[in-house]
């Protein structure tokens, strides 16, 4: 089973910020918060990972509490192209490299 | 910008057939994997593969599938006897390297399995 929980669904209008969260409150010291998304009937896309430190790329960021049992992905100007289901999914460096998918939030981007 | 494809984008086939699904990972990626997705679920990891063997495989990728690279650039999953169960979207995917600081799977746009 998925080691994260995540909301089922959450809209955002388009041009703001859309802000995901994560609870993973049983992570490890060496596990790794990764990112993906799947935009309906595409193979998944990575977006971001981190391990303690906030990170951020060309696509998002991504925000790690200090305790690291939480994480929010930030898209900061959601577009209609950014609604899909976004994945929390975290993987330690001494694991057999599967990725373990749960259900995901639909994120829903409204005009 | 370099990606995985995919080949064919639907195949629909008898129950009992045989089928070969095609993928083209990235071309300096060194691990591959496959994926299935059953409409409204949830993606499964079927196997994983390096240096031309299983490096692992769930409990699904049973003894009616079989994976192998053929040549330097095709990867493929083929399904022996196909039941209706296996009526999914099978993704493949590929990554550089295999380190949880940087596993960034690049996936395929997927092949949609139809068993009648």
């Amino acid at each position: 089973d998925a080691k994260t929980t995540q909301p089922t669904s959450m809209d955002c209008a388009e041009g703001r910020a859309a802000n995901l969260p994560c609870n993973h409150s049983t992570i490890s010291g060496n596990e790794y918060v990764y990112w993906y998304r799947q935009i309906h009937s595409q193979g998944p896309q990575y977006i971001i990972h981190g391990l303690k430190n906030n990170e951020t790329n060309e696509m998002a960021s991504l925000i790690i509490t200090e305790d690291r049992k939480s994480s929010t992905l930030i898209l900061p100007h959601a577009t209609l192209r950014d609604t899909a289901v976004y994945y929390c999914i975290v993987m330690a460096m001494d694991s057999n490299y599967q990725l373990i998918w749960g259900a995901g939030t639909k994120l829903i981007i409204k005009p | 910008e370099p990606e995985v494809t995919q080949t064919p984008s639907h195949q629909v086939t008898q129950m009992g057939q045989e089928v070969i699904l095609r993928c083209v990972p990235i071309s300096n990626h060194l691990y591959f994997y496959w994926y299935r997705q059953i409409l409204g679920q949830k993606v499964e990891f079927l196997v994983s593969f390096y240096n031309n063997e299983i490096s692992e495989k769930s409990e699904i990728f049973d003894d009616q599938f079989s994976v192998e690279r053929p040549d330097g650039s095709n990867f493929t999953l083929k399904i022996r006897s196909t039941k209706l169960e296996d009526s999914a979207m099978y993704f493949c995917a590929s990554t550089k390297r295999r380190t949880a600081y940087s596993y960034e799977q690049y996936f395929g746009p997927g092949t949609r399995l139809t068993v009648t």
